[in-house]
């Protein structure tokens, strides 16, 4: 158990609606990360925050955001789901941000299935 | 932008010899790079990374060396073992911007 936990750990849901996957870092982790996982895709970064703040950017789409709130949970937000949305998230926390800085510890993942 | 190339998709090696998963990266500011271990319906874990000030770096039987010139860093498993079976990610990044970039995943099997 890496100390990261992320909720729900399945969820089906139709093209054209909203979700919202959730975060919650390790105790003390001041990052976090968010990752998608396809088959077709492979591991593809999306986003990092640090303590609150939106520090990089990979290949999100606009479709997709994420916040950091005060208690340092994070939400990564999915709208106008398409087919090809469907995918493993995982959620990743470290100390500080960096790639390399700090290892990152990665949450069980959020299976997400557009139908 | 930074691409990287992993290489082959598919491993399957007897128990106990050896197995090389070798990448390529595009962008030559990359200085970071993470090799991760997944294993079927798991998290993936990282096992272990280099910098680019270093050129190999080992930890018991794991292996990784980094060629900058050519660009390109290979992970190398010796003494395999059935629990090593898994898909293996290599990655790179740049300190600058934290975005990292991942090759596709090697499907490394251990035949007993």
């Amino acid at each position: 158990d890496s100390g990261v936990t992320q909720t729900p750990k399945h969820l089906i849901t139709a093209t054209g609606q909203r979700v919202t996957l959730r975060c919650s870092p390790r105790s003390g982790d001041l990052s976090v990360y968010w990752y998608q996982q396809s088959l077709d895709q492979g591991l593809q970064f999306l986003i990092q925050y640090y303590n609150g703040e939106e520090r990089a950017k990979g290949n999100i789409l606009e479709r997709f955001s994420a916040q950091q709130f005060p208690d340092l949970h994070s939400e990564l937000n999915l709208s106008s789901l398409e087919l090809g949305d469907s995918a493993l998230y995982f959620c990743a926390s470290s100390l500080e941000p960096g790639q390399g800085n700090y290892e990152q510890y990665f949450g069980p993942g959020t299976r997400l299935t557009v139908t | 932008g930074e691409n990287v190339e992993q290489h082959p998709s598919t491993l399957s090696v007897q128990e106990g010899d050896s197995a090389v998963i070798k990448c390529t990266y595009s962008d030559s500011a990359s200085n970071y790079f993470p090799w991760y271990k997944q294993e079927l319906g798991k998290r993936p874990q990282l096992i272990i990374d280099i910098r680019s000030n270093v050129g190999e770096k080992k930890d018991q039987r794991i292996a990784v060396t980094l060629n900058k010139t050519a660009k390109h860093f290979s992970l190398h498993i010796t003494e395999t073992q059935p629990e090593d079976s898994a898909v293996y990610f290599c990655a790179a990044s740049m300190n600058r911007d934290d975005k990292i970039i991942f090759g596709k995943g090697t499907r490394l099997h251990i035949l007993p």
